[in-house]
């Protein structure tokens, strides 16, 4: 089945600055790439998506990359706020015969914005 | 923002009891989804329903678990022998239709003794 591999598993980042998380995947029938937020206590957010016929897609501060080749994509955040501090994760959806849109997530990337 | 609610938040059973959790979908989705996290790390799937029918779940909860949708507004997951390892936080997610966005709700916390 699907296998998402996301990096790194941890940043630490000064406020103001740029972070960049990268996510792979095993599966070329991985349509769908929704990615969430999950800070301490609080439910999963979605924060930004992207299909496989995108290339880039952005929602102000975040920018989300995908190459279909590599089987790769980017997430970068810009200016960084305290509030971004949280886990990130990368998530991967097939449509392998209509069946089932269920996620396959990465581990996570917990992302520190230090003042 | 939807509002996917899930009742209880927290759970604490002994060990060999039974467990069971809610869950309301947002109005009008249609697919409602089950993950398993531990330890705020990778989140597992576990179920899925679409209109209130499962179309597909691991081996894991065909063994030991139960999931049911009466209804559109409601779904429950339940485990019918408690084990230490089935302390996580499990999360129900709802969405328009099955290539959707998926909304979370806020988890229930089950922690078994």
């Amino acid at each position: 089945g699907e296998q998402v591999e996301q990096l790194p598993s941890s940043l630490i980042v000064q406020e103001g600055a740029s972070v960049l998380i990268n996510c792979s995947y095993t599966d070329s029938a991985s349509v769908y790439f929704p990615w969430y937020k999950q800070e301490p206590g609080k439910r999963l957010q979605f924060i930004i998506d992207i299909r496989s016929n995108m290339e880039r897609k952005q929602n102000q501060r975040l920018t989300l990359l995908f190459d279909k080749k590599t089987k790769h994509l980017s997430l970068h955040i810009t200016a960084t706020q305290p509030g971004d501090s949280a886990i990130y994760f990368c998530s991967a959806s097939s449509n392998t015969g209509g069946l089932s849109g269920k996620l396959t997530f990465g581990e996570g990337t917990q992302v520190t914005v230090i003042s | 923002d939807a509002a996917v609610t899930q009742k209880p938040r927290y759970l604490i059973k002994m060990k060999g009891q039974e467990a069971e959790m809610k869950c309301i979908p947002e109005k009008g989705h249609t697919a409602v989804f089950w993950y398993q996290q531990k330890q705020s790390k990778e989140l597992k799937f576990l179920i899925y329903f679409q209109n209130q029918q499962p179309l597909d779940q691991i081996d894991m909860v065909k063994e030991r678990f139960s999931a049911v949708c009466p209804s559109s507004s409601l779904c429950s997951l339940g485990i019918r022998t408690c084990e230490a390892e089935d302390s996580a936080l499990y999360l129900c997610s709802s969405s328009p239709t099955d290539q959707d966005t998926q909304y979370f709700g806020p988890g229930t916390r089950l922690l078994v003794l």
